[in-house]
């Protein structure tokens, strides 16, 4: 069985500090694991995909996540937020094979403050 | 590449009446196509799971006979949602997935229909 959960609902952030949401999953396989994002009333948009290879991902718009499979996590990062950054953020985990079904976490409201 | 649209983009309907959602892989084709709905402020519920000229699987506890999904061709899938109610009100997103493409299993997604059933 697989779940991921995501640690935080809301984080607040200054414009131009660093970025953290937490993700952790449980899988039975080698798990697939994505951070999306969605702007209001938007569609999800890829920011960065774990497939098996590398463990630090880096993403778009200077996001980046490392997989840790003794921490079973999956955080994502940014070193330095800005305003447009505001939006609500989804792990997902999936296995790499078979059904392709995603699970996605709850979700993390990320607010940037000016 | 990997593009999928979703047609309309927002609807509003009459209490009753149905609705059909169109979904399609533009520069792809998509052996497998998903139907998640969203509630405000919430994560997206997978309904249904359709493969090309097969049944759909839906998720337990959604209604086969109000969300009539269609998976006729490769690049579309469609999701009719029957005998509409207000509590049917939600955005709804479609995603799409090429069996074996890159090596691993992505889904790449819509931009989501908001439905509005008054």
């Amino acid at each position: 069985a697989q779940s991921v959960t995501q640690l935080d609902s809301h984080v607040s952030v200054s414009e131009g500090t660093p970025v953290l949401l937490r993700c952790n999953y449980s899988s039975s396989y080698s798990p697939s694991l994505f951070w999306y994002v969605q702007h209001p009333n938007k569609g999800l948009q890829l920011l960065l995909k774990y497939t098996s290879a590398a463990t630090l991902v880096k993403g778009i718009n200077g996001f980046e996540a490392e997989f840790k499979k003794s921490e079973t996590s999956f955080h994502l990062t940014k070193p330095s937020a800005h305003m447009s950054d505001a939006a609500e953020y989804f792990c997902v985990v999936s296995p790499l094979t078979g059904t392709y079904k995603y699970i996605f976490g709850t979700g993390t409201r990320l607010k940037v403050l000016a | 590449g990997a593009v999928v649209s979703q047609h309309p983009s927002w609807v509003i309907c009459k209490s009753g009446t149905s609705v059909k959602i169109e979904c399609r892989s533009l520069d792809f084709q998509a052996t497998t196509m998903f139907w998640y709905r969203q509630f405000p402020k919430q994560s997206l519920m997978l309904m249904a799971t359709s493969n090309e000229g097969s049944k759909a699987t839906y998720e337990q506890g959604v209604e086969k006979d109000k969300f009539l999904i269609n998976h006729a061709s490769l690049t579309l899938s469609t999701l009719t949602v029957t005998s509409a109610h207000p509590e049917d009100s939600s955005f709804y997103i479609c995603s799409a997935s090429s069996s074996g493409a890159n090596g691993y299993n992505e889904q790449f997604f819509g931009p989501g229909t908001r439905l509005t059933v008054l």
